[in-house]
C-alpha cells in the first residue's frame, strides 16, 4: 500500500506570494492533518479534515485554509505569504478521526519564503 | 493549557548503552500518547502509543515506553542503542474531543557515539 504523499516537495516563493500543497492520504484513510514545523515553534497543528469537513483547527491566522476532496486528497493554501511562514509542512492519515487512531505522516513539503 | 514536555533537547549516548527519553504532560484526564520518530529530510514515524491498560507498552525497533499517571509521564526506552537510532524523537499526545489533533513536545535530538 501506498504511503502519504506530499507535493510538491520543495518550494521557494516570494513575499506576497500565495501557496496550494497537496496531501494524498493512504488509500481508504479518510482522516487528513496538517501541521507546520520549523525550528523555532517545532511541531504546530494547523488543522484536520474528515470526510471533507474541518473537523479541528490550529491557532493560525486566517491566511491558512484548507480543503478535502472527496477521495479524501486534501489541499492547503497560504496566502499572502511572510518569511515566519518558511518551514516543513507535513500532512498525516488516518482511518479515523477518535484521536487514538494511528497516524501516517508523508514526507513534507519544505517552504521557503523570500 | 494542554502541554508536552521533553526536558532533553540533545542526548549523547554510546552504541549498545541504554536509553531513556522523557516526556511529561499537562492535559487533563488520561489522554492517548504517542512516541514519534524522525530522521532527517524524512516524515515522522509512530514507535508506539498508549490509550489504557497495561502502562508498559512496546513498539517498533526494540523501544518500549512506560505511562505513570501519578507522574504524567511516557518516557521512552531501549535497552541497547543502534547507530541508526540516531534520530529526533518526539512525545505527542490527543484527546478523543479533539480528533486527531496531535500536540507535540520540542522533540530530543539523539546522537549515538560509536
Amino acid at each position: 500500500k501506498a504511503g502519504v504523499t506530499q507535493t510538491p516537495r520543495y518550494l521557494i516563493k516570494t513575499r506576497g506570494q500565495q501557496v496550494t500543497l497537496s496531501c494524498s492520504p493512504i488509500s481508504g484513510h479518510r482522516s487528513v492533518s496538517w501541521y507546520q514545523q520549523t525550528p523555532g515553534q517545532g511541531l504546530q497543528f494547523l488543522f484536520e479534515y474528515f470526510s471533507e469537513t474541518q473537523r479541528n483547527k490550529g491557532n493560525f491566522p486566517g491566511r491558512f485554509s484548507g480543503r478535502q476532496f472527496s477521495n479524501s486528497r486534501s489541499e492547503m493554501n497560504v496566502s499572502t505569504l511572510e518569511l515566519g511562514d518558511s518551514a516543513l509542512y507535513l500532512c498525516a492519515s488516518s482511518l479515523g478521526a477518535q484521536g487514538q487512531e494511528t497516524q501516517y505522516f508523508g514526507p513534507g513539503t519544505r517552504l521557503l519564503v523570500l | 493549557a494542554q502541554s508536552v514536555t521533553q526536558p532533553d533537547i540533545h542526548i549523547t549516548v554510546s552504541e549498545g548503552a541504554s536509553l531513556e527519553l522523557r516526556c511529561n504532560y499537562s492535559y487533563g484526564a488520561t489522554p492517548y500518547l504517542f512516541w514519534y520518530v524522525q530522521s532527517p529530510g524524512q516524515g515522522l514515524q509512530l514507535l508506539l502509543k498508549y490509550f489504557s491498560g497495561d502502562t508498559l507498552v512496546q513498539g517498533i525497533k526494540g523501544f518500549e515506553a512506560e505511562f505513570k499517571r501519578s507522574q504524567s509521564s511516557f518516557n521512552l526506552r531501549k535497552p541497547s542503542v543502534h547507530w541508526s537510532d540516531a534520530a529526533e524523537y518526539f512525545c505527542a499526545v490527543a484527546r478523543m474531543e479533539y480528533g486527531n489533533k496531535l500536540v507535540f513536545g520540542a522533540g530530543t535530538i539523539l546522537r549515538v557515539k560509536s
